[in-house]
């Protein structure tokens, strides 16, 4: 069965900093893939997908991400954070049609 | 751009009781509505996919029986969470989208806490 895994469960990154939240996938196909970010209490926005194409992604925000097929991940990286980037990051895949499988999410913190 | 209005967004009801859930599709119509359960510190869990006038298809694991999904509409699926226990507290969001494919972009309410006491 598909499966995402994000890593880091908790990141603190100092407001201004770069930022780097991992990412993989494990499966035999390229899937579409795709971060959300969640505040608290909320939905989910979508932040970027990939399904094809130029491996490195941008996205709102600020946000990029670069799709490795020999590392089989998809990483959210951002240059300089701002205090308003701390929330919940879920990467998610799919495989054509399939259901979208979500990671377990990374909670970001900002320190001033 | 497309929103998808949840509601309530917080909602408090005694064990045995029932609650219902409605996910809107405010400016766009949803050929298929998704149901998610998000635990504390989790990720999300789909628990069943609808397409306009047919019946859900439930995930593994999820009682149909209580979890009843009705997507009557292009715009409107509700979840009823029916006879329900302090098991079932928890986050729930909804999601929707126009196609069927992950080509068509997928737009989440912002979700409902439902506390059983």
């Amino acid at each position: 069965a598909q499966s995402v895994t994000q890593p880091d469960i908790h990141i603190t990154v100092s407001e201004g900093a770069s930022l780097e939240l991992r990412c993989n996938y494990s499966y035999g196909a390229t899937p579409y893939l795709f971060w959300y970010v969640q505040s608290p209490g909320q939905g989910l926005q979508l932040l970027l997908k990939y399904f094809s194409g130029d491996t490195l992604v941008q996205g709102i925000k600020g946000f990029e991400a670069e799709f490795k097929r020999s590392q089989s991940s998809f990483n959210l990286r951002k240059p300089s954070v701002h205090w308003s980037d701390a929330a919940e990051y879920f990467c998610a895949v799919a495989f054509g049609n399939e259901k979208l499988t979500f990671g377990t999410g990374t909670r970001l913190t900002i320190i001033p | 751009g497309a929103v998808v209005s949840q509601h309530p967004s917080r909602v408090i009801c005694k064990s045995g009781t029932s609650v219902k859930i409605e996910c809107r599709s405010l400016d766009f119509q949803a050929t298929t509505m998704f149901w998610y359960r998000q635990f504390p510190k989790k990720s999300l869990m789909l628990m069943a996919t609808s397409n306009e006038g047919s019946k859900a298809t439930y995930e593994q694991g999820v009682e149909k029986d209580k979890f009843l999904i009705n997507h009557a509409s292009l715009t409107l699926s509700t979840l009823t969470v029916t006879s329900a226990h302090p098991e079932d507290s928890s986050f729930y969001i909804c999601s929707a989208r126009t196609g069927f494919s992950y080509n068509s972009p997928l737009h989440f309410g912002n979700g409902t806490r439902l506390t059983v006491t």
